[in-house]
Formats: C-alpha cells, sequence, structure tokens
C-alpha cells in the first residue's frame, strides 16, 4: 500500500497570505489529523477529520480550518499566515480514531512565512 | 486531562550501551500509550503501543517498554544502541471513552556517539 502522501512538501509564504495544505490517507483510512510540528512547541494537535467530521480540535486559533473528503483526502487551510505559522505541518491517517489506532505519518509539509 | 512528560530533550549513549527514554503520563483512567521515532527529514513512525494486557510491549528495531501503572511510566529501552537509532522519539498518551484526544510529549533526540 501507498503510505500518507503530502503536497506540496515545502512552501514559503508571506505575511497576510493564505495556504492550502493537502493529505492522502493510506487506502481504506478513515481518519486522518494534522499537528503543527515547531522546535519551541514541539508536536501540537491541530484537528482530526473521522469520515469527513470534525472529531476534535487542538487549541488553534480559528485561521486554522479542515475539511476531509467522501475519499477521505483532508486540506487544512490558515488564512491570513503569521511568521509563528513556520512551521512543520504533519499529516497522519489511521484505520480509526488516532487515540486509539496506530497512525501513519506523512513526510509533512515546510511552510516558511516571510 | 492527560499530559506526557518526557524527561530530557537531548539524550547521549555509546554505541553498544544501554538506551533509557522517560516518559511519565498523567491520566485519570486507564490509558493508551505510545512511542513513536522521527528520523530526520521523515514523518513519525510507530515503535510501540499499549493498550491493555501485558504490561512489557515489544517493538519494532529491538525497543521495549513497560507500563508501570504505580509509576505513571512508560520507559523506553533498547539493550544495545544502534547508530541508526539516533533519532527522536515521542512519547503519547491518550484515554480511552474521553476525548478521543492524543496527546505527545515534546519528545527526546536520542544521539548515538562511536
Amino acid at each position: 500500500k501507498a503510505g500518507v502522501t503530502q503536497t506540496p512538501r515545502y512552501l514559503i509564504k508571506t505575511r497576510g497570505q493564505q495556504v492550502t495544505l493537502s493529505c492522502s490517507p493510506i487506502s481504506g483510512h478513515r481518519s486522518v489529523s494534522w499537528y503543527q510540528q515547531t522546535p519551541g512547541q514541539g508536536l501540537q494537535f491541530l484537528f482530526e477529520y473521522f469520515s469527513e467530521t470534525q472529531r476534535n480540535k487542538g487549541n488553534f486559533p480559528g485561521r486554522f480550518s479542515g475539511r476531509q473528503f467522501s475519499n477521505s483526502r483532508s486540506e487544512m487551510n490558515v488564512s491570513t499566515l503569521e511568521l509563528g505559522d513556520s512551521a512543520l505541518y504533519l499529516c497522519a491517517s489511521s484505520l480509526g480514531l488516532a487515540a486509539r489506532e496506530t497512525q501513519y505519518f506523512g513526510p509533512g509539509t515546510r511552510l516558511l512565512v516571510l | 486531562a492527560q499530559s506526557v512528560t518526557q524527561l530530557g530533550s537531548h539524550v547521549s549513549v555509546s554505541e553498544g550501551a544501554l538506551v533509557l527514554l522517560r516518559c511519565n503520563y498523567s491520566s485519570s483512567v486507564p490509558p493508551y500509550l505510545f512511542w513513536y521515532v522521527q528520523y530526520p527529514n521523515q514523518g513519525l513512525q510507530l515503535l510501540l503501543k499499549y493498550t491493555t494486557g501485558a504490561t512489557l510491549v515489544k517493538g519494532i528495531n529491538g525497543f521495549e517498554a513497560e507500563f508501570k501503572k504505580s509509576e505513571t511510566s512508560f520507559h523506553l529501552t533498547k539493550p544495545s544502541a544502534h547508530m541508526s537509532d539516533a533519532a527522536e522519539y515521542f512519547c503519547a498518551v491518550s484515554e480511552e471513552g474521553r476525548d478521543d484526544k492524543i496527546i505527545f510529549g515534546k519528545g527526546t533526540r536520542l544521539h548515538i556517539l562511536p
């Protein structure tokens, strides 16, 4: 089976712009979770989607949003980018809810905000 | 709410020596516990997980961890370190029946000395 894929792998944006990141889960996986990873804060949970419904949301402002399509592919959007949004954004998929199942992570999208 | 603490953001061991990475958690109900590893420029990969049953859990690459309820710990060990073990290791906890969030520790970077 193909692994979790994320596009694009690298992205450079300027403050105030918006960005959309894409994640394709492993075939058959219904849950997709998103994480932000930074050197200072570590791995922080953004949100989890299961069968097109947002199941959980982390402590991030409303500028961070996501959605999941019927084929389980997911997108994450960040509007009005800030310098502090520079990070590695990781997507993970699992058969069931992430809290109980093994998550399979993609390689991440590295976002740099200038 | 559950939480997880990893003691030591950096750990150095000599090749062939014992690897011990510490993880303590806080949970009001029986937890699910995970160890993930992240190699440079890659996403996370599951090493092992504890859900129920045997408290000594064996994972990939010779790693194992023991769930000690009385100490609220889930330390990761490997008898003999190999250069390829150099990576960042994340402990994570979730609670069955709760809000289904999985919480990651801040990570421990393992350095292997020749």
